[in-house]
């Protein structure tokens, strides 16, 4: 149980394209899912929280307009890097959080490795 | 301000024991996780603690005292495939996790 996916799990884009990520928890309803961002080397960086049919709350330092968060529904939460740079690339990690396993535990995706030529 | 420190990184031998310590100042505390990651990968749950004392998982035990804002992650009959960083985290009073750096254990034969 608390299996999460990630869609694509490695993509390749040129630079000013939007990239989408999907984040699906596939056996349990996630009332929150965390979008996640970590540079080679580096701890994670937690982007946003997102909860279900409302607005993504983001961290500091973390433009909204560029990395737009859609969480549709209780099991599918979207990424989108819109108008992408080399700064960019990185590797992008969902969790999910919801009733599954053990409460108040974040079950996180395989992550999505973006580089941006 | 709020922070966690476990030791950059850490060596062990094949087949012996390792104790991974975290300490951590957080306004509040709502649980205390670890979790595993190895290089390239997506962090994977290990063990929750949200009382003290010990939690027995297998190879893997987590121990917490909240009062010393302490906890410890230890790993018996180590294998070469727990080479990887292992990451203390901490849920505060609003239910925010605190990361911290991780612990890069390398293990060697």
């Amino acid at each position: 149980g608390a299996v999460v996916s990630q869609h694509p799990s490695w993509v390749i884009c040129k630079s000013g394209t939007s990239v989408k990520i999907e984040c699906r928890s596939l056996d349990f309803q996630a009332t929150t899912m965390f979008w996640y961002r970590q540079f080679p080397k580096q701890s994670l960086m937690l982007m946003a929280t997102s909860n279900e049919g409302s607005k993504a709350t983001y961290e500091q330092g973390v433009e909204k307009d560029k990395f737009l968060i859609n969480h549709a529904s209780l099991t599918l939460s979207t990424l989108t890097v819109t108008s992408a740079h080399p700064e960019d690339s990185s590797f992008y990690i969902c969790s999910a959080q919801g009733l599954a396993g053990e409460s108040d535990t974040q079950y996180f995706g395989p992550g999505t490795r973006l580089t941006v030529l | 301000g709020q922070n966690i420190d476990q030791p950059t990184e850490m060596t062990a031998t094949e087949g012996a024991i390792v104790q991974i310590n975290c300490t951590y100042q957080t306004s509040g505390f709502n649980g205390l996780f670890w979790y595993q990651q190895h290089a390239g990968e997506a962090p994977t749950f290990l063990s929750y603690n949200v009382l003290d004392g010990l939690e027995e998982k297998g190879r893997f035990s987590s121990f917490l005292s909240r009062s010393k804002g302490y906890s410890y992650l230890l790993l018996k009959e180590l294998q070469m495939k727990d080479s990887a960083s292992y990451l203390c985290a901490v849920k505060d009073s609003n239910y925010q996790l605190i990361w911290g750096a991780g612990t890069k254990l390398i293990i060697k034969p």
